[in-house]
């Protein structure tokens, strides 16, 4: 009955290495985000997609890349991981991208790079 | 460019005191304000928002927050604190045109003391 899920909710790798987080909503929203919190809590929104086409891209490293396979999936890729990239990472859910409707937000990953 | 600032990183109230948490935004046109709450290793959770209409707003769990233009603010308030109150509180805007694009504030993390 989860709204947002997100897997793994850990994750600890090695600096270089590839790795996936997986997002999915159950909601019939439109429009999923992916947004990073880092060490000192601050939030900052990453992508945006809304029904499979990005619409959202902040100034984020090319080793970043979103994948929308469906409206209901928005999965993160990062290569190359690097220290820096140790956060907890939120996916997020919306009904609309282009109204102020809530934005449900999943448990987050948090990503330990070492 | 939009900004938030929430004043005080932490605020710390007694139980049954009243709890104020300041949000002030910066930005060209009025935007859509929000307050999302945020539970030890939890995702966000949206307590209220302003989009237009009457200023004050009603939120879940007994908050409230008052849009002043004039001043720029948009500051939470609850009556009566209670020990579950305790969380990360974080302010965030979003423009009124184009895709939804929430900018935080740095958080106010509230402690409630017994």
């Amino acid at each position: 009955d989860t709204a947002v899920s997100q897997t793994p909710k850990y994750l600890v790798t090695q600096m270089g290495n590839d790795k996936s987080i997986k997002c999915e909503q159950n909601l019939g929203h439109d429009t999923m985000y992916w947004y990073k919190q880092d060490s000192k809590k601050f939030l900052k929104i990453m992508f945006s997609y809304n029904n499979k086409e990005l619409i959202i891209n902040e100034t984020v490293p090319n080793r970043f890349s979103p994948k929308s396979p469906d409206k209901a999936h928005l999965n993160l890729h990062i290569n190359s991981l690097e220290l820096g990239d140790s956060a907890v990472y939120f996916c997020a859910s919306s009904q609309d991208p282009y109204r102020s409707y809530e934005q449900y937000f999943g448990p987050g990953t948090r990503l330990t790079v070492t | 460019a939009q900004s938030v600032t929430q004043l005080g990183s932490h605020v710390s109230v007694s139980e049954g005191a009243l709890v104020l948490l300041r949000c002030n935004y910066s930005s060209s046109v009025p935007p859509y304000l929000f307050w999302y709450v945020q539970y030890p290793n939890q995702g966000l959770q949206l307590l209220l928002k302003y989009t237009t209409g009457a200023t004050l707003v009603k939120g879940i769990n007994g908050f409230e927050a008052e849009f002043k233009k004039s001043e720029t603010s948009f500051h939470l308030t609850k009556p009566s604190a209670h020990m579950s109150d305790a969380a990360e509180y974080f302010c965030a805007v979003s423009e009124k045109q184009g895709a939804q694009k929430l900018v935080f504030g740095q958080g106010t993390r509230l402690t409630i003391n017994p």
